[in-house]
């Protein structure tokens, strides 16, 4: 079965420094991969996804995240932070062959320091 | 992409007494998942409604405990039954669309039982 693991639980970082949160899914099959952003009290919004193609995929915020099959793994990066980009940060793996239900990682709370 | 209202937002009940919770879509929404998500804590799936079936529930949920409704493509409710103060939490609806490439979420309940 698949599984998803977010290294970090938690990432402080400084405001306008870049920021790498990490994402590992444990299965070699063809999969979807998302990240998800959420801010306090709020619902889930989509950042950005990886279907296919391009090995790198650009999102909403400045965010983006590379695909790497070999390393299975999903990094969601941004170059420079605002104290607005504070909030949980979600990965998840949808397998096409399982009825895309997702499997999502425990989440990564994202600081941001002043 | 398609937008979930949510509702209610929040509330808190008494031990015993059951809450439903509605989620409308604005479009036609092949598949419905019922999430809960404890403090600080990633989503735990709770079941999958699909329109006229029953809904699919995951190992520890019952439909005794959380009975589902999906009577079209745009609507779905989930009732909490005969609560205790475990099943405090938050619960998120989340449908996918044609092609099920991205999941939207509404808002969340915040539920406290006292």
């Amino acid at each position: 079965a698949q599984s998803v693991t977010q290294l970090d639980s938690q990432v402080p970082v400084f405001e306008e420094a870049p920021v790498e949160l990490r994402c590992n899914y444990s299965s070699s099959v063809s999969v979807y991969l998302f990240w998800y952003v959420q801010y306090p009290n709020q619902g889930l919004q989509l950042l950005l996804k990886y279907l296919s193609g391009s090995t790198l995929v650009k999102g909403i915020n400045g965010f983006e995240a590379e695909f790497n099959k070999s390393q299975t793994s999903f990094h969601l990066r941004k170059p420079s932070v605002h104290i607005s980009d504070t909030a949980e940060y979600f990965c998840a793996v949808s397998d096409p062959g399982s009825n895309y239900q997702l499997i999502w990682g425990a989440g990564t709370k994202l600081i941001i320091k002043p | 992409s398609a937008v979930i209202s949510q509702k209610p937002s929040r509330d808190i009940c008494q031990r015993g007494t059951s809450l439903t919770i509605q989620c409308q879509v604005d479009s036609q929404v092949t598949m419905m998942f019922w999430y809960r998500q404890q403090p600080g804590q990633s989503l735990t799936l709770i079941a999958t409604a699909n329109q006229g079936s029953e809904a699919t529930y995951e190992s520890g949920f019952v439909i005794d405990k959380f009975p589902i409704s999906r009577p079209n493509l745009t609507f779905s409710t989930l009732t909490v039954s005969n609560m205790s103060p475990e099943d405090s939490s938050i619960y998120l609806c989340s449908g996918t669309g044609m092609g099920n490439t991205e999941a939207f979420f509404g808002q969340g309940t915040r539920l406290t039982v006292v």
